[in-house]
């Protein structure tokens, strides 16, 4: 059964630092992988998809990262703003199965 | 392209009672899956439908049910409500399974 981990559940820094976030997961067959953020009370949305095949996708100041074998993604926050604050959710995908979340990292940046 | 868009944002029921859900995709999108979130058990899956088909069921018992139309509109339906149903209910949508996932801003569901 996937287990998908997130650390550390809630993170403070200030505004600027440069910041990663990781999701682990236990079964390393997956199809893909996604990463989300969250604002209180809304909706997800997505920041970055990366295949079972890539090691890497960018996004602006983002960049996830992948190693199947070793069962981990990073979310990596370039020069972090407050708008930034948000709860970041990894998830898996096995083939056309279901998506897998983790239970997310709380991240607040204060000015 | 507009986005997800789920009705009703918010509900307030009472135990024993059902309740429905409607999610819209966005346009040319032909998967949605539904989610529930709660504070304790974080984002679970429920199910997925594709081309009015269920591809995909969560562990969710008998009560929920959904469907998908012909437009790709979709509806949950949960039975007997419950307390422990209050929740924030998120509808994706995606142009096929396995591809990224839009979500919309959810329905937030009360039970009393």
């Amino acid at each position: 059964k996937q287990e998908v981990t997130q650390i550390p559940a809630a993170l403070s820094v200030p505004e600027g630092e440069n910041l990663v976030l990781n999701c682990s997961f236990t079964d390393s067959a997956i199809y893909n992988l996604q990463w989300f953020r969250q604002d209180p009370g809304k909706g997800l949305t997505s920041l970055l998809l990366i295949q079972s095949s890539q090691r890497e996708q960018t996004s602006g100041r983002l960049n996830a990262s992948l190693d199947k074998s070793s069962g981990r993604s990073t979310l990596y926050i370039a020069a972090s703003q407050p708008g930034d604050s948000a709860t970041y959710l990894c998830a898996v995908r096995r083939n056309t199965d279901k998506l897998i979340f983790g239970t997310g990292t709380r991240l607040q940046v204060f000015p | 392209k507009a986005g997800v868009t789920q009705t009703p944002r918010y509900l307030i029921k009472t135990r024993g009672q059902q309740v429905t859900l409607s999610c819209s995709p966005i346009s040319g999108h032909r998967s949605v899956s539904w989610y529930q979130q709660t504070p304790g058990q974080g984002l679970q899956f429920l199910f997925e439908y594709f081309s009015e088909t269920q591809r995909n069921k969560g562990n969710f018992p008998g009560r929920f049910s959904g469907r998908q139309f012909s437009n790709s509109r979709s509806e949950m339906n949960v039975s007997t409500l419950e307390l422990g149903d209050s929740a924030l209910y998120l509808c994706a949508s995606s142009y096929q399974t396995g591809d990224t996932q839009y979500f919309g801003p959810g329905t937030r569901l009360t039970v009393l």
